[in-house]
């Protein structure tokens, strides 16, 4: 099964950029989703396929994808964006399933 | 609005099942995917179980696989999930989402309910 590797904490501050990396093998081949979530609620979608946003997501969240790695870019960081973020693929080398992240914390210093 | 409202959780000793039901509001249930996802406490996200519209294919996580049950009712707006031989490991807090897209797991999730605690524990 694919493993999708965070980097376990980012801390950035206010106004400043923030990128989270989710790595995988060949996971430029998937459509990448990312998802937010604070503590004690249910995960946001904030990224889908690779770059784009649902509606009601600023502009400042971004996504990319290629080779084996897919980012998530925060742009003029709020304090309100502290959160877990999970990078998420369809995983179809066996069989189908969806697959996390192992997710990052973000803190806004 | 969209609306997933998760019931069912609670107590289990090991070995033992529980049902967990989510009405779904605010969209057209019969027209999306949907899933069931879990967090076991201080852990991050682990996808459990899904089912697509029409026929109904259902997928699952090897860690579930053949003692979970995903089904859905299309009368009640109701999503499923039978859980059986319960282990310590299933606890967690798990979500009921809708998919983005109709036959297809692939799209992401754009909506989750709050979540129901699941604990299993002699």
């Amino acid at each position: 099964s694919s493993v999708l590797t965070q980097p376990p904490s980012v801390s950035v501050a206010p106004g400043k950029t923030a990128t989270i990396t989710c790595g995988g093998n060949n996971i430029g081949s998937k459509s990448v989703h990312w998802y937010q979530q604070k503590p004690g609620q249910a995960p946001v979608l904030v990224v889908y396929d690779d770059r784009d946003r649902p509606s009601g997501i600023p502009a400042r969240f971004s996504g990319s994808n290629s080779g084996n790695t897919a980012t998530l870019t925060i742009s003029r960081v709020e304090a309100g964006d502290e959160a877990d973020y999970y990078c998420q693929v369809w995983d179809t080398i066996s069989d189908p399933f969806y697959v996390f992240g192992t997710g990052t914390k973000v803190t806004v210093l | 609005e969209v609306q997933l409202l998760e019931s069912g959780g609670g107590l289990v000793q090991p070995g033992g099942s529980l049902r967990l039901s989510c009405v779904a509001s605010g969209f057209t249930f019969s027209s999306y995917a949907m899933s069931w996802a879990r967090q076991a406490p201080g852990k991050g996200l682990e996808w459990v179980s899904g089912i697509v519209t029409g026929g109904g294919s259902t997928y699952y996580a090897d860690s579930v696989k053949g003692r979970f049950t995903i089904s859905r009712d299309y009368s009640r707006n109701t999503l499923y999930l039978q859980m059986n031989s319960l282990r310590v490991e299933d606890t967690a807090v798990y979500y009921c989402a809708k998919e983005r897209y109709r036959t297809s797991l692939k799209g992401g999730t754009d909506y989750w309910g709050q979540g129901t605690l699941v604990t299993v524990s002699s």
